[in-house]
Order: structure tokens, then sequence, then C-alpha cells
């Protein structure tokens, strides 16, 4: 089946302009994910998603980067007035739901199923 | 949310046995441990998770004490496609995020 798919893979903008990056999720998955990794570091988290609310948003490095969530279903994170310190891979995941559930042999985690991402350049 | 320390790098040989160990001292009585890979230019995928002892699967293994306050993870007989970043997550049984660390990046060598 089809898996997570982002949009587009690769975006070189200018310092100062918008950008938008798109991403479609595994069908049926309610939880979704923004991250963000910079050349040779480790995920950045950016925000969740549990349907078209967004219960966690602390991950937003400032009030330039904004996502919104529709129809349960696709994500647009924005990112205005672009900096070149935005420059990054954002990557984008999808589960079943954000929560685990049961205990000890019951326990069913619901793994993030990731994008491809999208390489952001800004000059 | 429990805090995870790993290595920042590894290398080893075609046909080691890898071993990955993880710390998280303030792990909570539900939380589980996790494990993702990441290979270059890829999002990450999950290969393993485990409350205590020992978990296995066709990838790797994974070892927890029974403290819990680290856990290993073993890659059998590596290849060099097994050249990746390793996550080490801490998964609360909650309805919370997960954090990703730095991870171990681990280099096999012919």
């Amino acid at each position: 089946g089809a898996g997570v798919s982002q949009s587009p893979s690769n975006k070189v903008t200018e310092k100062g302009k918008d950008v938008e990056l798109r991403c479609d999720p595994i069908s049926g998955h309610t939880a979704l994910y923004w991250y963000r990794q910079s050349l040779g570091q480790g995920l950045e988290f950016l925000i969740y998603f549990q349907g078209n609310s967004a219960p966690d948003k602390s991950g937003l490095p400032s009030d330039r980067f904004s996502a919104e969530r529709t129809g349960g279903s696709v994500s647009t994170l924005t990112i205005q007035r672009t900096q070149q310190e935005d420059s990054a891979v954002y990557l984008c995941a999808s589960s079943l739901s954000p929560r685990s559930s049961g205990q000890g042999a019951s326990f069913s985690y619901n793994e993030q199923f990731f994008g491809p991402g999208t390489r952001l350049t800004v000059l | 949310l429990a805090k995870t320390t790993q290595p920042i790098s590894m290398d080893s040989y075609e046909g080691q046995e890898v071993n990955i160990t993880c710390s998280h001292n303030n792990i909570a009585t539900n939380d589980y441990i996790t494990w993702y890979q990441q290979f270059p230019s890829q999002g990450p995928r999950f290969i393993i998770q485990g409350y205590k002892t020992k978990v296995t699967n066709e990838v790797a293994s994974l070892f927890i004490p029974a403290d819990r306050k680290s856990s290993t993870l073993s890659l059998p007989r590596v290849s060099l496609s097994d050249t990746a970043v390793y996550y080490c997550l801490v998964v609360p049984n909650r309805d919370d995020k997960i954090i990703f660390g730095k991870g171990t990046r681990l280099h096999i060598l012919p």
C-alpha cells in the first residue's frame, strides 16, 4: 500500500520568501507528526496532530512556522519569511493514533511511518 | 519524558555482531523502549521495541535488564547495508509525543 508521501522533495527558496510543505499520511492514520532534521543531526520535533487538532505545538521554533491539517488527512507546514537557518530536511510521519495501548504482553505501540522528507534550502 | 543517552558513533566490520547500548535512567514504570533505524536520505523506520528481558525479530534483538535503566540493541552479523543511524527512544504509555535524540551513527566497514 501507499506510504507517507511528501512534496516537494526538494525546495530551494530565497531568504524572506514563504514556503509550503505538504504531507499525505497513510490512509486511516489519525496522528500526524512534523520533524526537522539538520545535516548530521537528530530529529527535532515540531508539531503533532490528532485528527485536525494540534494538541502539541511546542516544537515550532518561531511564529514564522505554522501547520494545519484538513479532513484528518493532508497536512501543510508553512514557513513565512524564510531564513537561512530554516534550511533542513522536513520529515512527516503518521501513525494509527498517538496513543499506545495496553501493558505488558498486550502492549501495542503505534509506530510512526515516515515519509521521504522535503529538503529545504534557503539561499 | 525520559531522556536517553547513546554513543554518538560506532564502527564495525562486516560479519560482526554489533551492540549499541542506550541509557534511560529516569524511565517510568509504563514506558517502553523503542529503536528506529535511519538510512541516509530516508526517514527513520521502526525496528524493535520491548518492555523488559529480551525481544527478537528478523532484524535485531533487544536486551533490557531488570532495572530497565538501559537497553542494548544487538545486530547479528552486520553487512554494509546496516550502515545507518540508530535511535533509542522511550515511549510513554500515554497520549504524548516521543522525542528522537541524535542517535548512534553506525558505520560498517568491509
